[in-house]
């Protein structure tokens, strides 16, 4: 099956400082999401981006579907920002299922 | 608020009980999923109905039997649970995983399950 690969697996920023994450997956897609999952466990929609690059405030993301991998740019990062990030793909005629990455545990220091 | 809800939010259970979780969506969405999280793991697929019909069942246990009434409703009945189980039981839903107009999913709080 598809496998996606996150990287890095923990990142630790101070305040104010920004960050790449990276997404790697190994085969084709129809779409690509960016999940923030809160301490509490709730997963919040960042991004919904199959190709191309969208900016929401102050995050941002590109998906090269033909190189098979995303970044998630995060800038001026805010301690509010602390959490794991996931991207998650949609396999073609995977019946819509979304298969996820690792994550990317993020901690940003006041 | 992702206009799915859960409930309830935790649930404590010992292995001979049965309970059920619950989830709504507000969203006008067809298709509907299970996913299980445990404890520092990414999210695995459980279940996934589409228009009210079961179209994956990713290899999971008896012991979890899933049911979907309407479009709007998703349960997930639970009996004879393992300590290995405990973990945060997560609803989403999404237009229709066969539209054209792509497959967005929304996720609910969770329901954060312990069985003792």
């Amino acid at each position: 099956g598809i496998q996606v690969e996150q990287s890095p697996p923990d990142l630790i920023l101070q305040e104010g400082a920004n960050s790449t994450l990276r997404c790697n997956f190994s085969d084709s897609v129809n779409n690509l999401q960016w999940f923030h999952q809160n301490p509490w466990g709730q997963l919040i929609n960042l991004f919904y981006i199959p190709s191309g690059t969208k900016q929401n405030g102050r995050l941002s993301a590109t998906t090269v579907a033909t190189e098979r991998y995303s970044l998630l740019y995060i800038s001026s990062s805010q301690t509010t920002d602390s959490g794991v990030y996931f991207c998650a793909v949609d396999p073609y005629n995977q019946g819509g299922k979304l298969i996820f990455g690792q994550g990317t545990e993020l901690s940003v220091k006041p | 608020e992702t206009g799915v809800t859960q409930t309830p939010r935790h649930l404590v259970m010992g292995m001979t009980n049965k309970k059920s979780l619950k989830c709504e969506q507000h969203l006008g969405h067809n298709a509907m999923y299970w996913y299980k999280q445990s404890a520092k793991k990414p999210l695995e697929l459980m279940f996934v109905y589409n228009f009210k019909e079961q179209t994956e069942n990713n290899s999971v246990p008896s012991r979890f039997s899933p049911e979907c009434p309407n479009s709007s409703h998703l349960f997930l009945h639970l009996h004879t649970l393992q300590p290995e189980d405990s973990a945060l039981y997560l609803c989403a839903s999404s237009q229709n995983f066969l539209s054209r107009f792509g497959n967005e999913q929304f996720f609910g709080p969770g329901t954060r399950l312990t069985v003792l």
